[in-house]
């Protein structure tokens, strides 16, 4: 079946720190890669997806590039501020582009500090 | 943008009762909704689907005479947690896409409901 592997929390970082949280999945076929982002208090939202090999997904600074040779879609931040305090969950949705039926990761909880 | 509210946000019953949780979208119209469990340090699992006017898909091992889902109208889905158990305490979340967009428009979250079951 599939399966999504997420770095282990809580990682903590300084503002303007570089950010690097690792994601590996198992999947059958093709799947299409999102990060959610869940700010205290509020629902999950799409941060950002890919929906084939090598395609890179974009938004709010963040970045992850869907890498099939090594089933991976680490996100990647260059400078993060206090405010990207949040819970992060990769995940996957296989057969479609949808998203609809999502596997998560654990989630990884970040804080990051003035 | 669109929103999803969920309710209650917290929830504490003694074992054997039955707990319901609503997930309505309040400036959309959704046909379909999905819930989600996470356990403590576990992923988010699917659960059900959530089709407006019949019934629910569960997801393998879930046992749908043990969560009840309705989904009456194009605004509101709800889960009903039955003779609850302490294994059952966990975070629900909901989650639906405006039925107005295409299949690959993004899900919208409700913020969850931390089920405990004493």
């Amino acid at each position: 079946g599939n399966s999504v592997t997420q770095m282990e929390g809580p990682v903590t970082l300084s503002e303007e720190a570089f950010l690097t949280i690792n994601c590996t999945y198992t999947a059958t076929g093709y799947p299409s890669l999102f990060w959610y982002v869940q700010y205290p208090g509020e629902g999950l939202q799409l941060l950002l997806k890919a929906t084939k090999a090598d395609d890179k997904g974009s938004n709010k600074g963040f970045e992850a590039t869907y890498r099939k040779e090594t089933t991976s879609f680490h996100l990647e931040k260059g400078s993060v501020q206090v405010s990207d305090s949040a819970v992060y969950f990769c995940a996957l949705s296989e057969g479609e582009t949808s998203g609809s039926r999502l596997t998560f990761g654990e989630g990884t909880q970040l804080t990051v500090n003035p | 943008g669109a929103v999803v509210s969920q309710h209650p946000s917290r929830v504490i019953c003694k074992s054997g009762t039955s707990v319901k949780i609503e997930c309505r979208s309040l400036d959309f119209q959704a046909t379909t909704m999905f819930w989600y469990r996470q356990f403590p340090k576990q992923s988010l699992m699917l659960m059900a689907t959530s089709n407006e006017g019949s019934k629910a898909t569960y997801e393998q091992g879930v046992e749908k005479d043990k969560f009840l889902i309705n989904h009456a109208s194009l605004t509101l889905s709800t889960l009903t947690v039955t003779s609850a158990h302490p294994e059952d305490s966990s975070f629900y979340i909901c989650s639906a896409r405006e039925a107005s967009k295409a299949q690959n428009s993004p899900l919208h979250f409700g913020n969850g409901t931390r089920l405990t079951v004493t």
